[in-house]
């Protein structure tokens, strides 16, 4: 089993809709949890960290269940300019301090 | 501003020749990163450094060498032992957030290797 797992998508949607991913962790003893976004060709960038109790910013929503291993993204009001990768990436518990990256799921967002 | 730099940005190498990736940071950060990333996976670590003179092998090193003699350098090298290095190579640093205590990484704007 992946140690991060993401349905890749594509999630087509139109501008306007509120659309959801889910991303499932192996190790449960994962510590930290984040959601990065990467535009096609280009490098990942920090879109939100996850907090246990979930966190907003702006129009996307973090939330974190760790008795069921997922975290999910919650984007409303969506915008073309969101169309991208949303990698979900995770530190793991295991003294080492590199980040786990899931493969992304791809939005596309249409007009 | 402050950044990471990567160069080449593309590069195309014959089989069997080494190439060296330049990784350059000026944001003070301590530790830096080399992740893979192939088309539709995700990024995969190759090695990693947590501090000046000290590296650490990640989930696939085999094929690959780096060095960091100064806080604000870290290539990698691909090696001609490496037996599939087309792809897109990305190079990070690591701050800790305040608010969560968790490492959050920036990266450069990657380097796009082809072997021809």
């Amino acid at each position: 089993r992946k140690e991060v797992e993401q349905d890749p998508g594509p999630f087509n949607v139109p501008e306007g809709a509120t659309v959801a991913f889910n991303c499932t962790y192996s190790n449960s003893a994962s510590q930290s949890f984040f959601w990065y976004r990467q535009d096609c060709r280009k490098e990942p960038k920090l879109l939100m960290s996850v907090y246990s109790s979930g966190n907003e910013d702006g129009r996307f929503t973090a939330q974190l269940n760790r008795a069921s291993q997922y975290i999910s993204l919650l984007i409303r009001d969506s915008k073309l300019s969101d169309s991208a990768t949303y990698l979900c990436v995770l530190k793991m518990d295991t003294g080492r301090r590199a980040l786990t990256f899931g493969s992304g799921t791809r939005l596309q967002v249409q007009p | 501003d402050g950044g990471i730099t990567q160069s080449p940005k593309y590069l195309f190498r014959k089989e069997g020749q080494n190439v060296t990736l330049s990784c350059e940071q000026n944001l003070n950060h301590d530790a830096m990163y080399w992740y893979r990333q192939d088309p539709g996976q995700g990024l995969r670590l190759i090695y990693y450094s947590q501090i000046v003179n000290d590296f650490q092998k990640g989930d696939i090193a085999e094929g690959y060498s780096v060095s960091r003699e100064k806080k604000e350098s870290f290539p990698l090298t691909v090696t001609s032992a490496q037996k599939n290095p087309t792809a897109f190579y990305l190079c990070a640093s690591s701050w800790r957030s305040p608010t969560s205590g968790a490492n959050v990484l920036t990266f450069g704007a990657g380097s796009r290797l082809t072997v021809l």
